[in-house]
């Protein structure tokens, strides 16, 4: 069974520019997240989206943002991006939340130069 | 953001040598995981607990759920080099229906 697959592995981004991010989860896993994860900051949790509706939200503003598509894939966006944005994020998904203990790809690492 | 609070920070341990890493909480959990990270992968689950006092193993490791359900332990035992890298604590539901992440444990295990 193939497991969660984020693309692209890895982005260079220039500071002002958007990025989208994808995320095929598990088939059947309706729940998707995504964390962001920097060395000073650890994993820290963006938003979880099931069955197309954003179910949980984290502290970040509002330049990221996400979607969940009727297949269960999901995207994530960050426009205006910063240096600061420049982390490792990661997608998750699970059956049906969080507590299932979630399944994670292996990110895309974004650089904003 | 918000993240729990795990310990040690790092360790750095002979093969065979026996390893115990903490995660603290200043609110109470209903569920407590722990994962593993190697480098340039994402986290996979190692152990789930889901009551308070719970005891469960996964081979050489074992993990408990506090009696507080503010806290949560890993045991390794008889490390051996693959077991190097870093560990998580996550606890969710409670007062916030987010999964939160703790700091992380680096292990080095020398051979």
């Amino acid at each position: 069974k193939a497991g969660v697959t984020q693309t692209p592995r890895y982005l260079i981004k220039t500071r002002g520019q958007q990025v989208t991010l994808s995320c095929s989860p598990i088939s059947g896993h309706r729940s998707v997240s995504w964390y962001q994860q920097t060395p000073g900051q650890g994993l820290q949790f963006l938003f979880e989206y099931f069955s197309e509706t954003q179910r949980n939200k984290g502290n970040f503003p509002g330049r990221f943002s996400g979607r969940q598509f009727s297949n269960s894939r999901s995207e994530m966006n960050v426009s205006t991006l910063e240096l600061g944005d420049s982390a490792l994020y990661l997608c998750a998904s699970s059956l049906l939340g969080m507590r299932d203990g979630y399944t994670f790809g292996s990110g895309t690492r974004l650089t904003v130069v | 953001g918000q993240q729990l609070n795990q310990s040690p920070q790092s360790m750095f341990i002979q093969e065979g040598e026996d390893v115990s890493m903490n995660c603290t909480s200043s609110s109470i959990f209903n569920t407590w995981l722990w994962y593993k990270q190697d480098p340039g992968e994402g986290p996979v689950l190692l152990i789930a607990l889901y009551k308070a006092g719970e005891l469960t193993s996964n081979g050489r490791l074992t993990a408990q759920f506090g009696i507080t359900r503010k806290d949560s332990f890993l045991n390794i035992s008889a490390s051996i080099p693959s077991d190097v890298g870093i560990y998580f604590c996550a606890g969710h539901g409670g007062a916030t229906n987010k999964l939160i992440f703790g700091t992380g444990t680096l292990l080095a295990v020398q051979p």
